[in-house]
C-alpha cells in the first residue's frame, strides 16, 4: 500500500526559510519527488531523491533518508511567488507508479 | 519542446454524453500517465501506458477508457459519467523504464459533469 503525509497548510514570512516535511510508507519505493503546483495550473517538477542526503537546487533544496521514509523540501529567501502547494510523490512500482502525498499549501506572508 | 498539450481545457458534459479528452508530447517519452484530481486535492494516479501498453490501472471505473493509439498520443474516452467525476484530469509524460526521470504535466482538463 501507499501512504503519503505532509502538513495540510504552513505560513512563512518573506525572506525566510520555511521546511515542509513528508513521511511515507511505500512498497516497492524507488525515490521521491517534490511538485510545486499553484492554483489552477499543473504541478512542476522541483527535485528527485533516490539516493540519502541533499540536494540542493538553488533556492530549493530536498533532502531523502529511505530508512526512516522522510523526506523534507527546503525553501530559502522566500518570495511571495513561492506561495503554492507543495507535493510530494513517491516513485515505486518499476520506475511508472508516481503517487502524490496530500499536499501542503504554504502561504509567503509580507 | 518539453511541452504535455492537453485539449480542451475546460468541458462540460451531460451524464449521457460521450467525450474524449486528448494529450499529446512530442519529448520521445514512452511512459503516459493520466491523473484525476479534485479541488485541494492532490493529483490521483488513473492509468499509465508504458510502450504504448496500458501497465497500470488504479481500479477506475469503465465509465473512463484510455486509449494510446501512439507514442505521442494519449486519450480518455469519456461515457455516461456522474456529477462526481467532476475534477481537473492531468496528463503527464516521462522516459519509461528510468529511475532517474521527472514527470511533466500538461495544464490539464477541467471536466465538469452536468
Amino acid at each position: 500500500g501507499q501512504n503519503i503525509d505532509q502538513p495540510t497548510e504552513m505560513t512563512a514570512t518573506e525572506g525566510a526559510i520555511v521546511q515542509i516535511n513528508c513521511t511515507y510508507q511505500t512498497s516497492g519505493f524507488n525515490g521521491l519527488f517534490w511538485y510545486q503546483q499553484h492554483a489552477g495550473e499543473a504541478p512542476t517538477f522541483l527535485s528527485y531523491n533516490v539516493l540519502d542526503g541533499l540536494e540542493e537546487k538553488g533556492r530549493f533544496s530536498s533532502f531523502l533518508s529511505r530508512s526512516k521514509g522522510y523526506s523534507y523540501l527546503l525553501l530559502k529567501e522566500l518570495q511571495m511567488k513561492d506561495s503554492a502547494s507543495y507535493l510530494c510523490a513517491a516513485l515505486s512500482g518499476g520506475y511508472q507508479k508516481v503517487t502524490f502525498g496530500t499536499g501542503t499549501k504554504l502561504q509567503v506572508i509580507p | 519542446d518539453t511541452e504535455v498539450t492537453q485539449t480542451p481545457k475546460h468541458l462540460v458534459m451531460g451524464m449521457t454524453n460521450k467525450k474524449s479528452l486528448k494529450c499529446e508530447q512530442h519529448m520521445g517519452h514512452r511512459a503516459m500517465y493520466w491523473y484525476k484530481q479534485k479541488a485541494k486535492k492532490p493529483p490521483e494516479l488513473m492509468f499509465v501506458y508504458s510502450y504504448e501498453k496500458l501497465s497500470i490501472n488504479e481500479s477506475v471505473p469503465s465509465r473512463f477508457s484510455p486509449e494510446c493509439p501512439n507514442s505521442s498520443l494519449l486519450n480518455l474516452h469519456l461515457h455516461a459519467l456522474q456529477p462526481e467525476d467532476s475534477a481537473l484530469y492531468l496528463c503527464a509524460s516521462s522516459q519509461a523504464g528510468r529511475m532517474n526521470t521527472e514527470a511533466f504535466f500538461g495544464q490539464g482538463t477541467r471536466l465538469t459533469v452536468v
